[in-house]
């Protein structure tokens, strides 16, 4: 198993440009969420989905939306990147019900100027 | 919102110490708590995880403890190695109708001085 993939890891764009960050897991996870990850702030919740179909959001949803069309992909995009939104976004998975690991992806380290 | 805090943001120990990383909570309904741990450039990897119903939870060279009267938890590293020098984050997860969302605390630095 690959686990959680993300792509790209890096990626430069320009204010007001729009971006997907790609999300696959090939672990048959129900649950699958987005963070970003700032300097002091930890892991702050973006979206997350308990399913295809069933998405939900996070602490921080303003400026992301998220789809869930299959049980392996959970796409997070930017409609109009701003600086603010620069930071590092990890995607986790996890099974389904109360608890359990999640498992993270690598990371994309998104650079907004 | 929840607040889930690490009380030292760095800690640094000799190869072959004892490391212990503390974790302050706030939810009293949290029913799933989780250390993680971050190498540079990587995501969080799970290390272990405990259920409020239970106090101690041991794995290999890491054993985690929960108190629930003070909304306490802490990871406790055996014979630290080089190889554990990383951020490490606890995190607390509170049931929601539409399933879990997992508060994560800011982290610890944790350097293993050879």
């Amino acid at each position: 198993n690959a686990g959680v993939t993300q792509t790209p890891k890096f990626q430069v764009l320009k204010t007001g440009q729009s971006m997907t960050l790609q999300c696959a897991q090939d672990m048959n996870h129900e649950y699958m969420s987005w963070y970003r990850q700032d300097p002091g702030m930890g892991l702050r919740l973006i979206h997350y989905s308990v399913g295809a179909g069933i998405t939900d959001q996070g602490e921080v949803p303003n400026g992301y939306n998220v789809s869930r069309s299959t049980t392996e992909d959970f796409p997070l995009r930017l409609l109009s990147a701003a600086p603010s939104q620069t930071s590092v976004y990890f995607c986790a998975s996890k099974g389904g019900g109360a608890g359990g690991t999640q498992y993270f992806g690598p990371g994309t380290r998104l650079l907004v100027l | 919102g929840e607040s889930v805090g690490l009380h030292l943001p760095t800690l640094s120990v000799q190869e072959g110490d004892n490391s212990i990383i503390n974790c302050a909570y706030s939810n009293s309904a949290s029913d799933y708590f989780i250390w993680y741990k971050q190498e540079s450039g990587k995501g969080p990897q799970f290390i272990i995880d405990i259920r409020s119903n239970m106090d101690k939870r041991q794995g290999q060279r890491v054993t985690v403890l929960l108190n629930k009267t003070v909304k306490h938890l802490s990871l406790q590293i055996a014979a630290t190695q080089p190889g554990d020098s990383a951020v490490y984050f606890c995190a607390e997860t509170a049931r929601t109708n539409t399933g879990n969302q997992f508060y994560f605390g800011t982290g610890t630095s944790l350097t293993v001085i050879p």
